[in-house]
């Protein structure tokens, strides 16, 4: 089974207007953490937020917020005010367990493109 | 955030060649260094995670023979392509594990773009 599923291939936004990439993830380990990044096409991998297991309050960084329904297992990331910088590929990972030598679990990806 | 660097950004090599990247953190120790490979719009496919001082663990598919990782300090691995391929031609990514914080957040490289010919 996958451990992350992005199932927007692609996604369209009107600069200024919000928008969620939806993220769902596949584990029993009661401890992990919820990571979205960004990459520009210049490829460098952009870290944008963090969700661990045990938060009880749904993470924000700025105009991201993540949308963390724990029962349903999905992770979603909202973009308030969608900028044409935030045109780029978005990837949710996963990190199960606690331990430092814990891999990623990365998601196919969405892409995004913000419409002036 | 921690910087994690990459050398060389592009390197364009002969069919049988070996290319040898580097990945450096900057400004932290990385106890751990995962080698990611990733294809044209595709996701990150991790190939190994490498344990300062001991040998890198493969991933399941990954040619140990092939692509030799050394991660000989808590600031330097390498990840060598050996006898490449244009199969190998890849966009490949390194990240870096620091030894405090909550998160456990790995910090990526910029990446390395193969293109063997």
């Amino acid at each position: 089974a996958q451990k992350i599923t992005q199932t927007q291939p692609g996604m369209f936004v009107q600069e200024k207007e919000a928008v969620t990439l939806d993220c769902t993830y596949d584990t029993s380990d009661p401890s992990y953490g919820l990571f979205w990044y960004k990459q520009p096409s210049s490829g460098e991998m952009i870290f944008l937020i963090y969700q661990g297991s045990y938060d009880q309050q749904n993470a924000t960084e700025g105009r991201y917020s993540l949308n963390f329904q724990k029962a349903r297992k999905s992770a979603n990331l909202v973009i308030s005010a969608s900028q044409l910088g935030d045109s780029a590929m978005y990837f949710c990972a996963m990190r199960e367990g606690p331990n430092n030598f814990n891999k990623f679990y990365f998601g196919s990806g969405t892409k995004l493109n913000v419409k002036p | 955030g921690a910087v994690v660097s990459q050398h060389p950004s592009r390197v364009i090599c002969k069919s049988g060649t070996s290319v040898k990247i580097e990945c450096r953190s900057l400004d932290f120790q990385a106890t751990t260094m995962f080698w990611y490979r990733q294809f044209p719009k595709q996701s990150l496919m991790l190939m190994a995670t490498s344990n300062e001082g001991s040998k890198a663990t493969y991933e399941q598919g990954v040619e140990k023979d092939k692509f030799l990782i050394n991660h000989a300090s808590l600031t330097l691995s390498t990840l060598t392509v050996t006898s490449a391929h244009p199969e190998d031609s890849s966009f490949y990514i390194c990240s870096a594990r620091g030894t405090s914080g909550a998160r456990n957040e790995q910090f990526f490289g910029p990446g390395t773009r193969l293109t063997v010919l």
